[in-house]
This record gives C-alpha cells, sequence and structure tokens, in this order.
C-alpha cells in the first residue's frame, strides 16, 4: 500500500526567500501530482512528473522527481504572498489512477 | 470547458438525519471519484466509478454510506444516519478515464453534524 508523507507540514516564509517541500513516498509509484488548495476551495493541479529526472516548473514554483530515492520535491523561488495556500503531493500505482496523498504543506508567505 | 460541479457547496445537519451529495463531472469524463477530506489532511479515495460501474469502493463505509452514478454521468453520495465524526469536505473528481488520466475536482461539500 502506498503511503505519502510530506514535511514540513506548516512553512511561515518570507516574502523574497526560497524553500522547498519534500514528499516521500514508500512503494513504487508510477506518477506524482502536485496539487494546490486555497482555503474553502478545491484543488488545483501543478504538476505531474512522470519518470525519474522529471522537474517541471511553472513560474516561481518548480516540482522534481527522483524515483530511487522515492522523493519528490516542490521548490519555491522567491516566494510571493499569493503563493499562500496548502500544497499536496500524491501518488498513483497501476492504471487504475487511485491517488494517494500527503497530509499537505501549509505554506504561509509573509510581507 | 465547465469544471466539475458540486452541491451543496455547505450542508449542516443533526447527527442521525439523512444527507445526500451531488456530482456532475465534466463533460465527457467516465471516471468519477468521491474523496473525504477530514481538517488539515489529504483527501481520501471513498469510491471510484467507470461510467456507471462502482469499480473500487472498499474504502466507502457501507453501513451508512451509498452512492450511485446513474446513466454514467452525474453521481449522488448518501450518508444515513449522519454520525458526528462524518463531519469534513466531501470532493468529487473526474477524469477522462482511469488510466494515468489527470483528475480535476469539485469546489467540495462542507457537511457539518451536530
Amino acid at each position: 500500500e502506498l503511503k505519502v508523507e510530506q514535511n514540513p507540514l506548516f512553512l511561515s516564509m518570507q516574502e523574497g526567500k526560497n524553500y522547498t517541500i519534500y514528499c516521500n513516498y514508500s512503494t513504487t509509484s508510477d506518477r506524482l501530482y502536485w496539487y494546490r488548495q486555497d482555503p474553502g476551495k478545491s484543488l488545483e493541479s501543478l504538476f505531474v512528473l512522470l519518470s525519474n529526472g522529471a522537474v517541471k516548473q511553472e513560474g516561481r514554483l518548480m516540482a522534481s522527481l527522483d524515483t530511487k530515492a522515492r522523493l519528490s520535491t516542490l521548490h519555491i523561488t522567491a516566494a510571493v504572498h499569493d503563493l499562500s495556500a496548502t500544497y499536496f503531493c500524491a501518488g498513483t500505482t497501476g492504471t487504475a489512477s487511485k491517488l494517494t496523498f500527503g497530509t499537505g504543506t501549509r505554506l504561509q508567505v509573509t510581507l | 470547458e465547465a469544471g466539475v460541479v458540486q452541491s451543496p457547496r455547505y450542508k449542516i445537519i443533526e447527527k442521525k438525519q439523512p444527507v445526500a451529495f451531488w456530482c456532475n463531472p465534466i463533460s465527457g469524463h467516465n471516471t468519477l471519484y468521491w474523496y473525504l477530506q477530514n481538517l488539515g489532511q489529504g483527501p481520501e479515495l471513498l469510491i471510484r466509478y467507470e461510467n456507471e460501474e462502482a469499480v473500487d469502493d472498499s474504502q466507502l463505509p457501507k453501513d451508512r454510506f451509498s452512492a450511485e452514478r446513474l446513466k454514467g454521468v452525474d453521481s449522488t453520495l448518501k450518508i444515513q444516519p449522519a454520525e458526528l465524526g462524518d463531519s469534513a469536505v466531501y470532493l468529487c473528481a473526474s477524469s477522462r478515464t482511469s488510466s494515468y488520466n489527470e483528475q480535476f475536482f469539485g469546489p467540495g461539500t462542507r457537511l457539518t453534524v451536530l
């Protein structure tokens, strides 16, 4: 059974700073997703990582995947207040696309 | 393209009452998912439908929860009777198929059981 762990659970950072959120998973995952959730809102898909060494970037966010280490990272560059949200990683196994989510990282960017 | 639609957005009921949630997936999406999200947690899958067939309901508490997806489009999730511990957000998601297809989530229904 796939288990997904994220850390930190809560992250308070100043605008302009860089930081990384880590996502570890327990068994082979076919693909790794990153989602963003604003308070009271649904999940918004950010990245899908398909293979070892995959790196994707969108604005100030960059996600990477290391399947050998069973680790994905979400790197935030020069944080801005608009990035404040909860970020989830999720893995899948098999072709059924059953998503197993981590507990989420609540990011708070302060001025 | 319209997104996944859910209603109601909020529901407050007393324990032991029944409650139902409705989901309309993105047009053309054959796979529909219901997730439960407790406060401060990631979503957990309750049930997955391929068209009108429930193909994974292993996490659905069948003593009080039921779901249906008539005609393979809209879906309804029901709880009867509701318990205090059922207070959570119920999310619906859909994808074109279940094979490596991205899931799109609806806004969720926040249930409060008093």
